[in-house]
C-alpha cells in the first residue's frame, strides 16, 4: 500500500524567502512523485512531477523538487517566493502500473507574509 | 483545449436526499477518476472510470457511485445524503490508464445541512 507524508500542515513565510516544503513516500513498488498547488475555492494544478531521471524536477512558478530514493523524499522548493504563492500545497505518489490511483499527503498550507 | 468542467459549482442538499454532479474531461482524455477532498480526511480517491467502466474504486460505501458514457463525460452520484459528505469533489482526466498526468477541475462543492 501508498502512502505520503507531508510533515508540515502550515508554512509561514516571509515574502522573498526560501521555501521548503516536505514529502516522504512509501510504497512497495516504483511510483512516479507529483506536487500540485491549490488556490482557495480552485481545483489542483500541476506543479513538478518526477517520472524517472534526473533527480532534480523543475516545475512551473520557479519551483522545484528533489528525489531522494534512499530517504523516500521528495521535498519541494523555491528560492524566494511571491504572496501570489499563498496557496495548499499536496504531494502526490501514482504507482509505476496502469490503472492505479493518485495517493495525496495531507497538503501543508503556506502563507506568505509581506 | 477547454480544461475540466464540473457543474454545477456549488450545490446546497439535505440529509437523506439524493445528489448527481457532473464532469465534463479534456477533450480527447478517456480516464475520469473523482475525489472527494474535506479538511478531516483530506483527499480521497472515489473511482476512477475508463471506457464507460468503472477500473478503480477507493474505500467509500456503496452510496457513492458513478458513470461514464460514451463521450467520456462522467457523472457521480450520491445517494441517503450524510452531513459527514460535506465536501469538494474534485474530477480529474487523463488521456487513458497509462498516462500519468492528471488534470483536474475547479470541483463541486457540495453542502449537506
Amino acid at each position: 500500500a501508498q502512502s505520503v507524508t507531508q510533515l508540515d500542515s502550515q508554512v509561514p513565510v516571509f515574502e522573498e524567502a526560501p521555501v521548503e516544503l516536505r514529502c516522504n513516500y512509501s510504497s512497495s513498488v516504483s511510483v512516479y512523485l507529483f506536487w500540485y498547488v491549490q488556490y482557495p475555492n480552485q481545483g489542483l494544478q500541476l506543479l513538478l512531477k518526477y517520472l524517472s531521471g534526473s533527480t532534480l524536477v523543475k516545475g512551473i512558478n520557479g519551483f522545484e523538487a528533489e528525489f531522494n530514493k534512499s530517504q523516500t523524499s521528495f521535498h519541494l522548493r523555491k528560492p524566494s517566493v511571491h504572496i501570489s504563492d499563498t496557496a495548499e500545497y499536496f504531494c502526490a505518489s501514482l504507482p509505476g502500473a496502469a490503472g492505479n490511483k493518485l495517493t495525496f499527503g495531507g497538503g501543508t498550507r503556506v502563507l506568505v507574509k509581506p | 483545449k477547454a480544461g475540466v468542467t464540473q457543474t454545477p459549482r456549488y450545490l446546497i442538499k439535505t440529509r437523506g436526499q439524493q445528489v448527481t454532479l457532473s464532469c465534463s474531461p479534456i477533450s480527447g482524455h478517456r480516464s475520469v477518476s473523482w475525489y472527494q477532498q474535506t479538511p478531516g480526511q483530506g483527499l480521497q480517491f472515489l473511482f476512477e472510470y475508463f471506457s464507460e467502466t468503472q477500473r478503480n474504486k477507493g474505500n467509500f460505501p456503496g452510496r457513492f457511485s458513478g458513470r461514464q458514457f460514451s463521450n467520456s463525460r462522467s457523472e457521480m452520484n450520491v445517494s441517503t445524503l450524510e452531513l459527514g459528505d460535506s465536501a469538494l469533489y474534485l474530477c480529474a482526466s487523463r488521456e487513458g490508464l497509462n498516462y500519468n498526468e492528471q488534470f483536474f477541475g475547479p470541483g463541486t462543492r457540495l453542502t449537506v445541512l
